[in-house]
C-alpha cells in the first residue's frame, strides 16, 4: 500500500490551535481526508480537501494542502476537550477506489 | 439502519477455530470495504467490493481470509484456522460516492 506518515501524538492546552499533519507518497491522489476516531467507536469523516486546492475551512477545522510536498495538515482551532482523539489522515489515489490510512496521531487536550 | 452496522462486536475465540464477521452497509450504498485495526496502528485495507463482486481483494493477508457479498448488501468477513497475529479490530464501510462510513468494528480476540 502507499505510505501515509503521521506523527503519534500531540498535546495542547484548552482553547489553543492544533495543528495535525500528514505526508503522504502518491501524487496522483485525487482526495486527502481526515477522520476522527473516538475510543471504542469507528472512524468518523470530519473533512477532505480535493487535489486541485490547497486550502479548505470548515468552521473549526482548516485544511492545508501543498501538493508539491505531499504534505496535508489539519488545523483545529480554539481546541475543546471533546476534541480529543485519534485523527487520520487518508488518501484516495487516482487509480482506483482504494483508500489508505495513517497510523494516527492521538490528539489529547489539557483542560 | 442509519449507519454501517457491524457484529458481533466482540468476539473471543481459541487459535485454530473458524470466525464469520458481518457487515451490514448503509442502505443503497453500493462499494463496502473491510478493513482490519491493530492496536495503535491506522486501518489496513484488507478487500473491496463493488456490488456482489469483490473488485480488489489485494489486502487480504493470506487464503485463511475470504470475504463473501452475495445479494450486494450484507458482507462477512470469513477468518480460518485462526491464529493470535489475527487478533485486532476489523472495521467495516460502506460508499456510495467516495466519502468512507465505518461501523464500530468487530474487535477479534483469538487465545
Amino acid at each position: 500500500g502507499e505510505d501515509v506518515e503521521q506523527s503519534l501524538f500531540l498535546s495542547v492546552r484548552e482553547g489553543d490551535s492544533s495543528v495535525i499533519n500528514c505526508t503522504y507518497t502518491d501524487s496522483s491522489s485525487t482526495y486527502l481526508y481526515w477522520y476522527k476516531q473516538e475510543p471504542g467507536a469507528g472512524l468518523q469523516l470530519l473533512t477532505y480537501i480535493f487535489s486541485n486546492m490547497d486550502m479548505k475551512q470548515d468552521q473549526r477545522l482548516t485544511v492545508l494542502l501543498n501538493k508539491k510536498d505531499k504534505h496535508l495538515s489539519l488545523r483545529i482551532a480554539d481546541t475543546q476537550t471533546g476534541d480529543s482523539a485519534i485523527y487520520f489522515c487518508a488518501e484516495s489515489p487516482n487509480t482506483g477506489n482504494q483508500f489508505y490510512f495513517g497510523t494516527g496521531t492521538s490528539l489529547t487536550v489539557i483542560p | 439502519g442509519a449507519g454501517v452496522s457491524q457484529t458481533p462486536s466482540n468476539k473471543v475465540t481459541e487459535k485454530g477455530k473458524y470466525v464469520e464477521l458481518r457487515c451490514d452497509p448503509i442502505s443503497g450504498h453500493t462499494a463496502l470495504y473491510w478493513y482490519r485495526q491493530s492496536l495503535g496502528q491506522g486501518p489496513e485495507f484488507l478487500i473491496y467490493f463493488q456490488g456482489t463482486g469483490a473488485a480488489d481483494d489485494s489486502g487480504l493477508p493470506n487464503d485463511r481470509f475470504f470475504a463473501v457479498r452475495p445479494e450486494g448488501s450484507v458482507s462477512t468477513l470469513k477468518i480460518q484456522r485462526t491464529e493470535r497475529g489475527d487478533s485486532a479490530v476489523y472495521l467495516c464501510a460502506s460508499s456510495l460516492q467516495g466519502e468512507l462510513f465505518f461501523g464500530e468494528g468487530s474487535r477479534l480476540t483469538v487465545l
